[in-house]
């Protein structure tokens, strides 16, 4: 089975700090994607991406950056965070575009 | 508006029971369905897909699609303690492509009550 692991599993910052949250994939799978989940709206896609190097936008992609630096690596960029930014965040892969995706155990993120 | 809704927000089943969940997508683009489960402090998973009109069984699990409704319903059979959780449906617009998003319904919770 895939595996995907995401670090921190925790992280608390404040309002206006930086936060990088880190997603590895060890399947080989080209797409990987980010997502938030919010209790009402489910899961929501922020950015994805098809190979290193490549990177897409997704629905919610406001006051958030991604980078996929190799095939296994995908990465979360929040700059300048903010309260609204408080959400449960995972990160996914699947092989093709639109095969089964599978997600890692999610990082829980607190903006005070 | 979201484009995808399921019903209802939450169910409570007695184990051995029946469980059904509904799905429907209100843009008619969105018309391939996947049925995610997500058991308490994990990631989601996949449970099954759906691409054409009728039933689709594995194990204790049937879903049923209707296209021209866009109605998709997810039936768990023998309900167990292990199928407590929060499943999600999800649409995409096309079945097999380069690319297409999965837009995920808001979720109903599923507890399994001994």
């Amino acid at each position: 089975e895939a595996a995907v692991t995401q670090s921190p599993r925790n992280k608390v910052t404040v309002t206006g700090g930086n936060v990088t949250l880190s997603c590895r994939q060890t399947n080989s799978h080209n797409y990987m994607y980010w997502y938030r989940q919010d209790t009402g709206h489910g899961l929501r896609l922020i950015h994805y991406s098809y190979g290193a190097g490549n990177l897409q936008i997704g629905d919610v992609p406001d006051g958030y950056k991604a980078t996929r630096t190799t095939q296994e690596d995908f990465f979360l960029l929040l700059e300048l965070a903010s309260p609204s930014q408080t959400s449960l965040y995972f990160c996914a892969s699947s092989d093709r575009g639109y095969a089964e995706q599978f997600f890692g155990p999610g990082t829980r993120l607190t903006v005070l | 508006q979201q484009k995808v809704q399921q019903s209802p927000e939450s169910l409570s089943v007695p184990e051995g029971g029946m469980a059904s969940l509904n799905c429907t997508s209100s843009d008619r683009n969105f018309q391939y369905f996947w049925w995610y489960r997500q058991h308490s402090g994990e990631g989601p998973k996949a449970l099954m897909s759906i691409f054409s009109d009728g039933d689709k069984k594995e194990g204790r699990f049937t879903a049923h699609l209707n296209k021209a409704s866009l109605h998709v319903s997810l039936h768990i059979r023998d309900s167990q303690p292990s199928d407590s959780a929060l499943y999600f449906c999800a649409a995409k617009e096309e079945a097999s492509s380069s690319f297409s998003k999965l837009v995920f319904g808001q979720g109903t919770s599923l507890p399994v009550v001994p």
